[in-house]
């Protein structure tokens, strides 16, 4: 089935761990998105990647790093892990033509105590 | 800054009508989406508007109007499984999408 699959779908995670999350997309899109929602906030933007090999900051990148070695995958790497990371965590991609939708993973449902 | 402001929450009976608002203020325009998200769910895509005017796509219409910096989302014949989330996004003059908290729809028999 295509479509964007995340892993793990939810996890809890000490203070000052390393984690990464997973993204892997079948559609062979060229842009692809990290995000997280937060209860009364809009999806907030964290790293980007417009095509395999790049990667851009968004609006909340720091704590975070991410890697784009091919078109399918984009891991987000939370290098040592902050309480106020606690958030879930969606994934997204798009095709890079016409009105570029944002098509979204099922999420990530991260707990750092 | 750049902002997106949607009421928090609202309530409709099934069957009926409802319009659900967004404004916006952002470093340029490239277009504005409403996405629908159920609890526990990712977003999934409605609608997309970068002219003026209005979009219909069988229940659900969206209107922009560039020069008011607003948009409407309409849903009609409402139905109990229309009871989610929306939300509205700007995508900006660096083609990046900037997000509304999102209105909280409850549709009540």
């Amino acid at each position: 089935i295509a479509g964007i699959t995340q892993a793990p779908t939810s996890q809890i995670l000490a203070a000052g761990r390393r984690m990464t999350l997973r993204c892997t997309q079948d559609m062979r899109h060229n842009a692809m998105y990290w995000y997280r929602q937060d209860l009364g906030l809009g999806l907030r933007l964290i790293h980007y990647s417009n095509t395999a090999g790049t990667t851009g900051k968004g609006e909340v990148p720091d704590g975070y790093s991410v890697s784009r070695a091919n078109t399918d995958d984009f891991p987000l790497t939370l290098a040592s892990a902050v309480p106020s990371q606690t958030s879930v965590y969606f994934c997204a991609s798009s095709d890079g033509e016409g009105s570029e939708t944002q098509y979204f993973g099922p999420g990530t449902r991260l707990l750092v105590l | 800054g750049q902002n997106i402001d949607q009421p928090t929450e609202m309530t409709a009976t099934e069957g009926a009508i409802v319009q659900i608002n967004c404004t916006y203020q952002t470093s340029g325009f490239n277009g504005l989406f409403w996405y629908q998200q159920h609890a526990g769910e990712a977003p999934t895509f409605l609608s997309y508007n970068v002219l003026d005017g209005l979009e219909e796509k069988g229940r659900f219409s969206s209107f922009l109007s560039r020069s008011k910096g607003y948009s409407y989302l309409l849903l009609k014949e409402l139905q109990m499984k229309d009871s989610a989330s929306y939300l509205c996004a700007v995508r900006d003059s660096n083609y990046q999408l900037i997000w509304g908290a999102g209105t909280k729809l409850i549709i009540k028999p």
